[in-house]
């Protein structure tokens, strides 16, 4: 049950995109079609952004998007705003057990 | 409107045992799986335990497998963890969270931490 591989931090300026990578193994990310996304402010629960790769519930603006290569995830978030700091977590299922991704802070310069 | 309570954290020595309790609203809790994530102060995510909605299924992270119990009374529309043998990693604070979405965490609750020390 070894974590998902993320970058510790990822920035952009408002208006630009950025994506997160989200790296795992045959048996979690590369094995299920069930990726999902969380954001996080500090001091605050999360919240689901992304879940089954790509599907967005509904309220999360369509600037999120998230995608899937191999064992390798992806969330992009596009039209950066300030209120889009935070730090994002990737998340998988695994078959028996759920995994998720050492966070990534994403810092709105 | 979907609310998660989460309530019963504290202190508690090495060794000891603690029950954690979700008090659920605003949705048909008995259809649906739960879930308990943790997140230690200042680190990620950690998921602990899966429930699903009769509680036929039911899976543990092994860093907890043997020591937490994860629970549900569908009449009381309650999700519980009862936590034995706590060790000082076990510090965090404990959420719960729907899998109204399969494979996804929806709604999670505001949190309850949890600290064992001496």
């Amino acid at each position: 049950q070894s974590a998902l591989t993320q970058p510790r931090s990822v920035s952009g300026s408002p208006g630009q995109s950025v994506t997160i990578s989200c790296t795992g193994t045959s048996s979690d990310v590369g094995g299920y079609n069930y990726v999902s996304w969380y954001q996080q402010h500090p001091g605050k629960a999360p919240k689901l952004m992304i879940y089954d790769v790509s599907k967005r519930p509904s309220g999360v603006p369509d600037r999120f998007s998230g995608s899937k290569s191999g064992n390798t995830a992806s969330l992009t978030i596009s039209g950066l705003q300030a209120e889009d700091e935070a730090d994002y977590y990737c998340c998988s299922y695994a078959g028996s057990y759920v995994v998720f991704g050492g966070g990534t802070k994403l810092t709105v310069l | 409107e979907v609310q998660l309570v989460e309530s019963g954290g504290g202190l508690v020595k090495p060794g000891g045992s603690l029950r954690l309790s979700c008090a659920a609203s605003g949705f048909t809790f008995s259809s649906y799986s739960m879930n308990w994530v943790r997140q230690a102060p200042g680190k990620g995510l950690e998921w602990v335990s899966s429930i699903s909605s009769s509680s036929s299924y039911i899976y543990y992270a092994d860093s907890v497998k043997g020591r937490f119990t994860i629970s549900r009374d569908n009449a009381k529309n309650s999700l519980y963890l009862q936590m034995n043998s706590l060790r000082a990693e076990d510090t965090a604070v404990y959420y719960c969270a729907t899998g109204m979405t399969a494979m996804a965490f929806d709604y999670w609750g505001q949190g309850t931490l949890v600290t064992v020390s001496s």
